[in-house]
């Protein structure tokens, strides 16, 4: 069963503008992790926010926010004031965070984000 | 600090060939992993170690891909053979711990099967 679910494949804003990229996922752990990553075309992962389970409030890095609705399953990423640089293809990720499996990521499939000036 | 160091960036055999990648990651680190990353996919984990110690290659497909951990420092990928579908980008990362709440990942090395 796929645990993360990213229904948007690609999604354009104009610059300064925010947006919001989508981000569900499926367990049934109490604990997990949630990433957001950045892929530029080069081909690097860059990390870009995360939020834990039982972690009260929503994460934020700078321009970065993680709206996260555990009830809802959800975790989507808010870029505001978005920026050229932006452009990219960002990804979803869970942390498992039970037995043989801790530690590791599952990855959305992903969104292309392109801003326009 | 110098960040998760991957080589080589680019790789181009033919299939039945066999191929290694080498990860160096962060200083401290304790975890490694090596993800596979499929055009237009996510990434996909296929084995982690904790210090030299396998911990989780259940996603490994163990006929013809292998990974050691040598010293619980630098680490090694083989594909043998290789097939047409193991084109992809191989991404190592590394964590302080398992359950960490950052993984550095390196640049990648992108491996064509021809």
């Amino acid at each position: 069963a796929q645990k993360i679910t990213q229904t948007q494949p690609g999604m354009f804003v104009q610059e300064k503008e925010a947006v919001t990229l989508d981000c569900t996922y499926d367990t049934s752990d109490p604990s997990y992790g949630l990433f957001w990553y950045k892929q530029p075309s080069s081909g690097e992962m860059i990390f870009l926010i995360y939020q834990g389970s039982y972690d009260q409030q929503n994460a934020t890095e700078g321009r970065y926010s993680l709206n996260f609705q555990k009830a809802r399953k959800s975790a989507n990423l808010v870029i505001s004031a978005s920026q050229l640089g932006d452009s990219a293809m960002y990804f979803c990720a869970m942390r498992d965070d039970r037995g043989s499996t801790l530690g590791r990521l599952y990855f959305g499939r992903g969104t292309q984000l392109t801003v326009w000036p | 600090e110098a960040g998760v160091a991957q080589s080589p960036r680019y790789k181009i055999i033919e299939k039945r060939q066999s191929v290694a990648f080498w990860c160096n990651p962060i200083s401290g680190h304790a975890t490694l992993y090596w993800y596979q990353q499929i055009l237009g996919q996510g990434p996909k984990l296929l084995i982690q170690f904790q210090n030299n110690g396998v911990v989780d290659d259940s996603q490994l497909p163990k006929d013809r891909f292998s990974a050691e951990r040598l010293k619980g420092v630098d680490s090694t990928l083989k594909i043998q053979p290789a097939k047409l579908e193991d084109s992809a980008v191989y991404l190592c990362a590394s964590s302080l711990v398992r359950q960490y709440n950052e993984q550095f990942f390196g640049p990648g090395t992108r491996l064509t099967v021809l």
